[in-house]
C-alpha cells in the first residue's frame, strides 16, 4: 500500500525558507486522479491545511499562506516538496505530507520543524 | 472564511455511546470527513463523504451530517477510542478543519 514520509531540516531560522519534502512508496505519484497535500498543526492545536499539488504540477493553496507557499512535484523520483518562506515562530509545528482524493489517506508519519534562531 | 466548531472536549463512560459534533453555516451541503489522532500518531480518517466508513474502521463509528451539524457517533465506546477527533470539509477549492474534540473515555 501507498506509504509517504516527510524529510527535511528540523530547524529553521526565522525569515528564512523552509523546505520539506514527501516521498511517495508503494504507488505512483501519477496514479488515477490524485493530489497530493501538505498540513501542518502546531502543538496542542488543531489541523491547518497548507495546500495540494497534482501530478501535472497544478496547485491550490491555503489563502491565508498563498503568498508564502509554493508546491513542486518531480514525478521522476516520486516525491513532492514545500517551500515556505520568510518563517517565524508561528509556523513552528508537525508538518504532515498526504494523498488527497478529497479525503486525507494516508498521511505520513510527521515532521518537526521549530522557527527559531 | 468558511468556519468550522468543534466543542474542545467530550468525555463518555466505557460501553457508552459518544457523539462528537461539528458546527457550520449550511454544513449539510458540503461532504464532512472525520479523523481520528492518537497522542504523537498520524491522523487516520474514521468517516469521509458524511456516512461512510474506510475498510478496516470498526462498525461503531458512525456519521452524519444536516442543517448545519455534522456528528460523529461511536457506540459502545472502547478505550482504544480515546483520542482527537477532526472534522474537514472542503469549501471554494480551500481544506477546513475543525479545531479538533479530545474524547476522554471514562
Amino acid at each position: 500500500q501507498v506509504q509517504l514520509q516527510e524529510s527535511g531540516p528540523g530547524l529553521v531560522k526565522p525569515s528564512q525558507t523552509l523546505s520539506l519534502t514527501c516521498t511517495v512508496s508503494g504507488g505512483s505519484i501519477t496514479t488515477s486522479n490524485y493530489y497530493w497535500s501538505w498540513i501542518r498543526q502546531p502543538a496542542g492545536k488543531g489541523l491547518e491545511w497548507i495546500g495540494r499539488i497534482f501530478s501535472s504540477g497544478s496547485t491550490d493553496y491555503n489563502p491565508s499562506l498563498k503568498s508564502r507557499v509554493t508546491l513542486s512535484v518531480d514525478t521522476s523520483k516520486n516525491q513532492f516538496s514545500l517551500k515556505l518562506s520568510s518563517v517565524t515562530a508561528t509556523d513552528t509545528a508537525v508538518y504532515f505530507c498526504a494523498r488527497d482524493t478529497g479525503t486525507f489517506d494516508p498521511w505520513g508519519q510527521g515532521t518537526l520543524v521549530t522557527v527559531s534562531s | 472564511s468558511y468556519e468550522l466548531t468543534q466543542p474542545p472536549s467530550v468525555s463518555v463512560s466505557a460501553g457508552q455511546t459518544a457523539s462528537i459534533t461539528c458546527s457550520g453555516d449550511r454544513l449539510g451541503d458540503k461532504y464532512v470527513c472525520w479523523y481520528q489522532q492518537k497522542p504523537g500518531e498520524s491522523p487516520v480518517v474514521v468517516i469521509h463523504q458524511d456516512t461512510k466508513r474506510p475498510s478496516g474502521i470498526p462498525e461503531r463509528f458512525s456519521g452524519s451530517n444536516s442543517g448545519n451539524t455534522a456528528t460523529l457517533t461511536i457506540s459502545g465506546t472502547q478505550a482504544m477510542d480515546e483520542a482527537d477527533y477532526h472534522c474537514q470539509v472542503w469549501d471554494s477549492s480551500t481544506v477546513v478543519f475543525g479545531g479538533g474534540t479530545k474524547l476522554t473515555v471514562l
